[in-house]
This record gives structure tokens, C-alpha cells and sequence, in this order.
């Protein structure tokens, strides 16, 4: 069980290039988030996937998309990168539990993105 | 709009030194309040969730207590491997679970041997 893992873990793109950041989890959680923590930011929610299909936007959304074909997985793309997307990213599972869907987010050990 | 203010940004403790540190909170309906623990190069580590005032819950040396307008992280005795940034963070009740959770920044805290 490997829980919530992230690849690429570092990246350096220039600007304008594109990329994609995976996430996958083998803990069968419906539902997947893409944060980014900057310093002196906290954590800022980008997209989010309430299941297989389905994607929709959190705080931070322009600039990045979002695909979720399959339940394991949820993709965070940049179509043209730029400086100000230069951050550590990281993807979140949502365990459920109990009637009151009370829940605890797990979360990857990230990606450090640089955007020259 | 949810809000999440964490104090201090900052904390050095000599080891077994107890201290508590603060989140203050704004958030139309509160579904949970959830504590993680963050080491460097590494994702937020899961440590509590609490869902109403009054909920108080334990780990080892650390204990967290709830109001209705703040949450206490109490560290108990600490020792060097506790020192991490420890973060805040509140789900609101609108969205039905799906919602992401709104951060604090986080505190960072230190224990000398």
C-alpha cells in the first residue's frame, strides 16, 4: 500500500513549456485534490475531483486543467508555464468515514516545480 | 470567505519545555478542523480532526482542543523530533465534503536539545 505518490519530484521547465504532474493512489478514495504551497502562502487549493469523470475548480484554478480518467489517478497539467507557477505541488486523496462523511485528507510527498 | 490565522509564526522551545500553539478561524459552518504536521521536503502528515467545540483529542505529547473560534495544538514535553511546521486548516459545511480544506501558514516549531 503505497498510499498517495507524485511524479516528476523535481522539475525545471522555461517558460511557455508544458508538462504534466501525476498523482496516484492505490487507497481507493473517491476524491483527489491538487494544492500548491508557497513561502509565507500556505496551501492554496488549485482543482479538485469528486470522482472518475469529474473535475472541478478550487481557489488557485488559471492557468493549470485537470483530468481524472481513471479513479487512481488525477493529472495536473501547464499548458505554458510561467515564473509564477514556480511552487511545490501536492496531491491530496480523501478517505470518508462514517455516516457524516467526516474525512481526512492524505496527502503525496510533492513535486518542486521551477519555472525559469 | 474562510479564514485560517495561525500563531506564532514562529516557536523555539528548549526540550521538555510545554508550550500551545494558536488557530483562529473563520468559516460559515464548520464540518472539521484538521491538524497536520509538515517536515521539510514533505507532505502534510494527518494529525487530528475535530468537529465541534468542546472535542479534545490526544497523540503522544501532543493534544488538540476545539472552540468556536479557535484551535489549540498542546505540546506536552517536547522533544527534538518534534520539530516541524505544524499547520491548520478548516472544511466548511457547503460542498458536501468535496471542498478542499482552506490552510493556515502554518507554525514552525523548533526543539533544542
Amino acid at each position: 500500500n503505497a498510499g498517495v505518490t507524485q511524479t516528476p519530484k523535481f522539475r525545471v521547465l522555461k517558460t511557455g513549456q508544458s508538462m504534466t504532474l501525476l498523482c496516484a493512489q492505490d487507497m481507493n478514495h473517491e476524491y483527489m485534490y491538487w494544492y500548491r504551497q508557497d513561502p509565507g502562502m500556505g496551501l492554496r487549493l488549485i482543482h479538485y475531483s469528486v470522482g472518475e469523470g469529474t473535475t472541478a475548480k478550487g481557489e488557485v484554478p488559471d492557468g493549470y486543467n485537470v483530468s481524472r480518467l481513471k479513479k487512481q489517478n488525477f493529472l495536473l497539467g501547464l499548458e505554458s508555464a510561467a515564473p509564477s507557477q514556480t511552487s511545490v505541488y501536492f496531491c491530496a486523496s480523501l478517505r470518508v468515514a462514517g455516516s457524516l462523511t467526516y474525512n481526512e485528507q492524505f496527502f503525496g510527498p510533492g513535486t518542486r516545480l521551477t519555472v525559469l | 470567505e474562510d479564514q485560517v490565522t495561525q500563531s506564532p509564526e514562529a516557536l523555539r522551545l528548549q526540550e521538555g519545555e510545554s508550550s500551545s500553539l494558536n488557530c483562529s478561524y473563520t468559516v460559515s459552518g464548520l464540518r472539521g478542523l484538521f491538524w497536520y504536521r509538515q517536515d521539510p521536503g514533505k507532505g502534510p502528515e494527518f494529525l487530528f480532526t475535530l468537529y465541534s467545540a468542546g472535542e479534545e483529542k490526544e497523540k503522544e505529547r501532543l493534544k488538540a482542543t476545539l472552540t468556536k473560534k479557535e484551535s489549540f495544538l498542546h505540546i506536552t514535553a517536547p522533544k527534538p523530533e518534534d520539530s516541524a511546521t505544524y499547520l491548520c486548516a478548516v472544511q466548511a459545511h457547503l460542498g458536501g465534503g468535496a471542498d478542499g480544506l482552506t490552510f493556515g501558514k502554518g507554525t514552525h516549531l523548533i526543539i533544542q536539545p
